[in-house]
């Protein structure tokens, strides 16, 4: 099973300031890496699929690098919607898919 | 628009079944792979069963394999999954997933969510 640790476990940051998130896998998984937002009592949303690809309507402050183990999600200016916990999830190997634990962004 | 509206969830006690639906609406249900994925009061995402878009496969987690089985009824755009057996470590919100594709592996709409509770 490929295990997923993201850090840092939370993040605080004040709006406008850029946020980077890392999430490194067990072994490498190619660019099949994909990022969620998931906000207090919402669902999870789709941000960022096969490393860099944003998803539908997902504003371009959002931005996805990284292959191999190492990845990162960036955002640029951070607006205050974006103040929520992201994961991150492979699908290079699955079963099983996994998510990483996440990385909470809160207020400063 | 993608609509998928979960149900089913309720507190029950160790040892009993439960059936989660997820009914799906706003795209074409029987061409995507459909997902369940949990989320323990607190904690953060993991991953259940998955269903192909022709019912030709289905996955499960180590930790409810032979205990949970994920069924479709694309006459009826539902997904479903079977729980039995169930023990505390079951308690989570439940959530349903589309694939982005017949089975890929990015969930793109997910539903709120279904709360299953198993206490005695």
């Amino acid at each position: 099973e490929i295990v997923l640790t993201q850090s840092p476990a939370t993040l605080s940051l004040s709006p406008g300031e850029r946020a980077t998130l890392s999430c490194r896998a067990s072994q490498s998984i190619s660019f099949y890496l994909a990022w969620y937002q998931q906000k207090p009592g919402q669902a999870p949303r789709l941000l960022i699929y096969d490393a860099s690809n944003r998803a539908t309507g997902i504003p371009d402050r959002f931005s996805g690098s990284g292959s191999g183990t190492d990845f990162t999600l960036t955002i640029s200016s951070l607006e205050p919607e974006d103040f929520a916990v992201y994961y991150c999830q492979q699908r290079r190997a699955w079963p099983p898919l996994t998510f990483g634990g996440g990385t909470k962004v809160e207020i400063k | 628009q993608v609509h998928l509206v979960e149900s089913g969830g309720g507190v029950v006690q160790p040892g009993t079944s439960l059936r989660l639906s997820c009914a799906a609406s706003g795209f074409s249900f029987s061409t995507y792979g459909m997902h369940w994925v949990r989320q323990a009061p607190g904690k953060g995402l993991e991953w259940v069963a998955s269903f192909w878009f022709d019912r030709s496969n289905e996955h499960y987690a180590d930790s409810v394999k032979g205990r949970f089985t994920i069924s479709r009824d694309n006459s009826k755009n539902t997904l479903y999954l079977q729980m039995s057996s169930l023990k505390a470590e079951d308690t989570a919100l439940y959530f349903c997933a589309r694939d982005t594709g017949g089975i890929i592996g990015n969930l793109d709409y997910w539903g709120q969510g279904t709360l299953v509770t198993v206490s005695s």
